[in-house]
């Protein structure tokens, strides 16, 4: 079956770093991949969205790899700020269908000045 | 733009009571809502996929007949939870899709989520 993983333990880094977080999956091939951001009690936001055919996207302090040899999506967030703390999730998405969205269970980062 | 929105934000009810939460998208239309539920420091769990007009598809092991999806126009879908209990109780969050402030039309724009108690 379908499988995700990201980073399960918490990244904590010092402001002013770049935070880098993980995103693997098993067992499909998707077409493309997003990024979210969720606070604690709220829904998420959409952050970027990275296709197959893409090696690479940026916006803003945000960049985002996919390595669809190693099924790796890498996140980065360039001079991190105490307001990039929250929880990312990764949602690779499968082809046909209605773009369902399968989760990973989210990486929380905590960003200290 | 790609703005979705969700009422109520939060609900309290009796066990064996219904709940109807409402998913709308404000900016665009959205041809596909999906609905999720979130435990505690637990990830999205999708519930079902509904296209407007059409009947919902559930994810196994969600039960149709207790949450009971319309997707009655292009901006509007609602779950209702039927017959509550407290193992109901969590997050629920509705998202959407459609081409949205010229985003790609794959992308899930999310509602703010309600907060389920059930007593």
């Amino acid at each position: 079956s379908q499988k995700i993983e990201q980073n399960s333990e918490a990244l904590n880094i010092q402001e002013g770093k770049t935070a880098t977080l993980t995103c693997n999956y098993t067992n499909y091939s998707p077409a493309y991949l997003q990024w979210y951001r969720q606070d604690p009690g709220r829904g998420p936001v959409f952050l970027l969205l990275i296709r197959e055919n893409e090696k690479e996207k940026r916006k803003e302090r945000l960049k985002v790899t996919f390595d669809t040899t190693l099924k790796q999506s890498l996140f980065h967030i360039t001079a991190s700020q105490p307001a990039d703390s929250a929880t990312y999730l990764c949602a690779p998405t499968g082809r046909g269908g209605y773009n369902k969205l399968i989760f990973g269970a989210g990486t929380r980062l905590a960003v200290h000045p | 733009g790609a703005v979705v929105s969700q009422h109520p934000s939060w609900v309290i009810c009796k066990s064996g009571t219904s709940v109807k939460i409402e998913c709308r998208s404000l900016d665009f239309q959205a041809t596909t809502m999906f609905w999720y539920r979130q435990f505690p420091k637990q990830s999205l769990m999708l519930m079902a996929t509904s296209n407007e007009g059409s009947k919902a598809t559930y994810e196994q092991g969600v039960e149709k007949d207790k949450f009971l999806i319309n997707h009655a126009s292009l901006t509007l879908s609602t779950l209702t939870v039927t017959s509550a209990h407290p193992e109901d109780s969590s997050f629920y969050i509705c998202s959407a899709t459609g081409l949205a402030g010229g985003g790609d039309q794959e992308t899930q724009y999310f509602g703010p989520g309600t907060r389920l108690l059930v007593l």
